[in-house]
C-alpha cells in the first residue's frame, strides 16, 4: 500500500498562512494525491488534488515536490473554521482494478484567535 | 440540495443485536462507500459499490453487509458477528472508481453498542 506520513497536530495564528507537510516517498507516477479535512463529527470533505503540477483553488494550494515523493497543503489565510483534521491521501488500486482511498490518522489544525 | 444524508445520527443497541444504518445520495453517483472512524484514527474501508446490484468488500467488511438494490441507497447492517461495532461509521459517494473522482461524505452514523 502506499502510505503518507503527517505530523499528528499543528498550531497556526488565525490570518495568518499555514504549510501542512506531507510525505509519500513510496508514491507511484500515476498515484493522484488528494488531501480531505474533517471537521469535528462530521464527515471529511474534499480540499484539493493533484499529480505533478502545484494547484491552487478555492479553498488552497498544493505544491508537490519535483520528485512527488512529499507535498504541502497551503492555507493562504487561516480562519478559525479551519481547524480540522486534515488528511493526505494516496489511492491503492483494489483486486476488481478500481481504487480506494488509504486514510492515515492526518494532522490536527488548531486555529488560535 | 444534493447530496448524501445518513440517518439516524446516533445509534444505540444492545449487543447480539443486528442494525442497519441508513445512507441515501441524490447526486445520480454510480459509487457509494462504507467507512468506519474509530477515535483518533483515520477511515477504514468496510465496503464499496460500482453501480446497482454490485458490491465488493474493502478491508474490513467481517462482521458487516451492504445491498445495492437502488442507486440512490447503499444501507450498511451491523451483525451479531462485528466484534466491537462502536464507532463512527461515514458513508460516501462518487461519480464513478476512477482516480480523478472526489468522494462525498455523508454527515455520519455514531453506533454505541451497550
Amino acid at each position: 500500500d502506499a502510505k503518507t506520513t503527517q505530523p499528528n497536530s499543528m498550531e497556526s495564528n488565525e490570518e495568518e498562512p499555514v504549510h501542512l507537510p506531507c510525505n509519500h516517498s513510496t508514491i507511484s507516477g500515476t498515484d493522484y494525491i488528494h488531501w480531505y479535512r474533517q471537521l469535528p463529527s462530521q464527515g471529511p470533505e474534499y480540499v484539493i488534488h493533484g499529480l505533478t503540477s502545484n494547484v491552487n483553488n478555492r479553498m488552497a494550494s498544493l505544491a508537490i515536490a519535483e520528485d512527488r515523493k512529499s507535498s504541502t497543503l497551503i492555507l493562504h489565510r487561516a480562519t478559525l473554521r479551519d481547524a480540522a483534521v486534515y488528511y493526505c491521501i494516496l489511492r491503492d488500486v483494489l483486486s476488481s482494478g478500481t481504487y480506494k482511498y488509504i486514510f492515515g490518522t492526518g494532522t490536527r489544525l488548531k486555529v488560535l484567535a | 440540495d444534493g447530496g448524501i444524508t445518513q440517518s439516524p445520527k446516533y445509534l444505540f443497541r444492545k449487543e447480539g443485536q443486528n442494525v442497519t444504518l441508513s445512507c441515501e445520495q441524490n447526486l445520480n453517483h454510480d459509487a457509494m462507500y462504507w467507512y468506519r472512524q474509530d477515535p483518533g484514527q483515520g477511515l477504514r474501508l468496510i465496503y464499496y459499490s460500482q453501480i446497482v446490484n454490485d458490491f465488493q468488500k474493502g478491508d474490513i467488511a467481517e462482521g458487516y453487509s451492504v445491498s445495492r438494490e437502488k442507486k440512490e441507497s447503499f444501507p450498511l447492517t451491523v451483525t451479531s458477528a462485528q466484534k466491537n461495532p462502536t464507532a463512527f461509521y461515514l458513508c460516501a459517494s462518487s461519480i464513478g472508481l476512477a482516480v480523478m473522482d472526489e468522494q462525498f461524505f455523508g454527515p455520519g452514523t455514531r453506533l454505541t453498542v451497550l
